[in-house]
């Protein structure tokens, strides 16, 4: 079956430094969207994306749909504490019925 | 009551109790989902519901029930679960099934 495939898994960084990760696959996504989850709630959607090449900025977020529809991409700048959290993305199936895929996750920790 | 709201926040049931998961949204979306969240395993999306149907039972077990009894509401009944059921349990909706999903808060079911 289709399966997404996140990096880092989990990642240590200082406050105010740059965050980069990502999300790829074997297959096509029509769509790409990514989530934060804290510890105890559910995924808040962040980004979405809905065509190749699209590049959309949320305040300091900024996420890229990939050329190929393979791949996309999340960056954070200027980490800062309450950035913590796991982000998940997610891909909307080309084939079968209309449904997201979610990936495993990148966990992010930040240091003050 | 804003957002997708879910009841109990918690829940903690022995193997041979019947229960039930209750969400409500207040977005007026037509498509409704239940999730399953194990650590380290990616979502799992275990039903949906468009326009108050059952679109897709993803091969879950008969001990897992659920209802929609409109488009605002949605349950899971449980019955004789296994200590493995134990997770976070998301109920998400959408306006369409190809939009990002807004999730619910979850329950945290605890199967001793």
């Amino acid at each position: 079956g289709q399966q997404l495939n996140q990096s880092p898994q989990s990642m240590f960084i200082q406050e105010g430094e740059d965050v980069s990760m990502n999300c790829t696959s074997s297959s096509i996504f029509n769509t790409w969207l990514w989530y934060k989850q804290d510890p105890g709630e559910g995924p808040v959607l962040l980004i979405a994306l809905y065509k190749a090449g699209e590049l959309t900025s949320n305040g300091r977020l900024t996420a890229q749909f990939g050329t190929t529809r393979k791949d996309s991409f999340l960056n954070i700048s200027a980490s800062i504490p309450s950035d913590v959290g796991i982000y998940f993305c997610a891909g909307l199936t080309t084939s079968g019925t209309y449904k997201y895929i979610f990936g495993t996750g990148t966990r992010l920790k930040v240091l003050a | 009551e804003t957002g997708v709201t879910q009841t109990p926040r918690h829940l903690v049931m022995g193997m041979t109790n019947k229960k039930s998961l209750k969400c409500e949204q207040h977005l007026g979306h037509n498509a409704m989902y239940w999730y399953k969240q194990s650590a380290k395993k990616p979502l799992e999306l275990m039903f949906v519901y468009s326009l108050e149907e059952r679109v897709e039972n993803n091969s879950v077990p008969s001990r897992f029930s659920p209802e929609c009894p409109n488009s605002s509401h949605l349950f899971l009944h449980l019955h004789t679960l296994q200590p493995e059921d134990s997770a976070l349990y998301l109920c998400a909706s959408s306006q369409d099934r190809a939009y990002g999903y807004t999730f619910g808060s979850g329950t945290r079911l605890t199967v001793v």
